[in-house]
């Protein structure tokens, strides 16, 4: 069964762009999260995606956002980036949504803000 | 609120030898408790979870935690270290019965010598 997919794997943004990330869940799973990864803040947990609606949602600010397709595959998009937002960008899915369900996590997108 | 912390930054050990990565949570309500562990340029693995069952917990490749509850910890331990252990280790607090949002301590990082 194959995993978590997220393209492109690195990304060079200028500041003021924006940029936006997709993730392919493992077949059949309906849940996709997203997660920020960084050296100074560590991971955060952005948002959760399940059976295309918004299920949950982490402290960032509106430019982050994204969003569910009806096969699953995630989209997130950033808006007028920012230095800060150079970061690992994580996706993971699970087969339902909630804390009883293994989250599998894609290898993650690379995205440098200069 | 919740909140977690890792107690060490870095954990050196030599192979062979017994692990321990430490965590504190806190948590206003009953906590869901994972450890993850992510090697270098690779997306997080599940080891182990806590969901208010058993409060020693075994999970892959050896490892097991416990959760005590007048302590607030869940500490990682594994008997005999191996070269292939070697990894950035997160500890993770969610609230249980549903909604999955994860705060993540900020990572030990465990060294392994020969």
């Amino acid at each position: 069964k194959a995993g978590v997919t997220q393209t492109p794997r690195y990304l060079i943004k200028t500041r003021g762009q924006q940029v936006t990330l997709s993730c392919s869940p493992i077949s059949g799973h309906r849940s996709v999260s997203w997660y920020q990864q960084t050296p100074g803040q560590g991971l955060q947990f952005l948002f959760e995606y399940f059976s295309e609606t918004q299920r949950n949602k982490g402290n960032f600010p509106g430019r982050f956002s994204g969003r569910q397709f009806s096969n699953s595959r995630s989209e997130m998009n950033v808006s007028t980036l920012e230095l800060g937002d150079s970061a690992l960008y994580l996706c993971a899915s699970s087969l339902v949504s909630g804390d009883n369900y293994e989250q599998y996590f894609g290898p993650g997108t690379r995205l440098t803000v200069t | 609120a919740q909140s977690v912390t890792q107690l060490d930054s870095h954990v050196s050990v030599s192979e062979g030898t017994p692990v321990l990565l430490r965590c504190n949570y806190s948590s206003s309500y009953s906590p869901s408790l994972f450890w993850y562990v992510q090697h270098p340029n690779k997306g997080l693995q599940l080891l182990l979870k806590y969901t208010s069952a058993a409060t020693l917990v075994k999970g892959i490749n050896g490892f097991e935690a416990e959760f005590k509850k007048s302590e607030t910890s869940f500490h990682l331990t594994k008997p005999s270290a191996h070269m292939s252990d070697a990894a950035e280790y997160f500890c993770v607090v969610s609230l249980s019965g549903g909604s999955y949002i994860p705060t993540f301590g900020r990572g030990t990082s465990l060294i392994v010598h020969p």
